[in-house]
């Protein structure tokens, strides 16, 4: 199962909008509605901040935003702030019943 | 609160076996899809397996099926990564995840707790 591909950055200044794209095939990413987006700061464990293509668990910020267009995936961080500077990660389930990763994107805020 | 902890990494030489451990605390492990994920060294994630919260029902990563199994102990509310035929390429920070409750086909794989990890190098 090959990785889902991520850019491996973006940047935005405060206050804009920047939206990471998560592509798979239709073996995963286009065939379930069961793609997640993970955050990551240094040294710190994983957040889920959109699970299920666009479901947001409680207490993830509504700045916090994804959907999907064939296979493709998106999440999109609006009202950019300092503290959003982190690597995010996309997953998708798969049709063998396993789960892929995509490569990780670096988010910097200017 | 929910905690995940991780035990058993080390170094290890290729042909080798080693059990990873993962103490949960906070919550009870068979209501829940339970996963080892692994990350190598300057390299994203990886998936490598998952035990359903009925305990029948395990799946693996290509990459690691037949020399891996996914176990736990409802006593001990631990879950275990038992790894075998060690190879170099197996060499990263193993973290234990939760996924989702009384869970089925895709609903298992959207987690919302992580260990810390450990590190398993296997090197000669």
């Amino acid at each position: 199962q090959s990785a889902l591909t991520q850019p491996a950055s973006v940047s935005g200044s405060p206050g804009q909008s920047i939206t990471i794209s998560c592509t798979g095939s239709s073996s995963d990413v286009g065939g379930y509605n069961y793609v997640s987006w993970y955050q990551q700061h240094p040294g710190k464990a994983l957040k889920l901040m959109i699970s299920d293509v666009s479901d947001r668990p409680s207490g993830v910020s509504n700045r916090f935003s994804g959907s999907k267009s064939g296979n493709t995936a998106s999440l999109t961080i609006s009202g950019l702030q300092a503290e959003d500077e982190a690597d995010y990660y996309c997953s998708s389930y798969t049709r063998t019943s396993s789960l892929v990763f995509g490569g990780g994107t670096r988010l910097t805020v200017l | 609160q929910v905690q995940l902890v991780e035990s058993g990494g080390g170094v290890v030489q290729p042909g080798r076996s080693l059990r990873l451990s993962c103490e949960a605390s906070g919550f009870t492990i068979s209501n829940y899809g339970m996963h080892w994920v692994r990350q190598a060294p300057g390299k994203g994630l990886e998936w490598v397996a998952i035990i359903w919260y009925d305990g029948d029902i395990k799946k693996y990563a290509d990459s690691v099926k037949g020399r891996f199994t996914i176990s736990r102990d409802n006593s001990k509310n631990t879950l275990y990564l038992q790894m075998n035929s060690l190879r170099a390429e197996d060499t990263a920070v193993y973290s234990c995840v939760r996924g989702g409750s009384y869970c089925s086909g895709g609903s298992c794989y959207k987690f919302d707790y992580w260990g810390q990890g450990t590190l398993v190098a296997v090197s000669s």
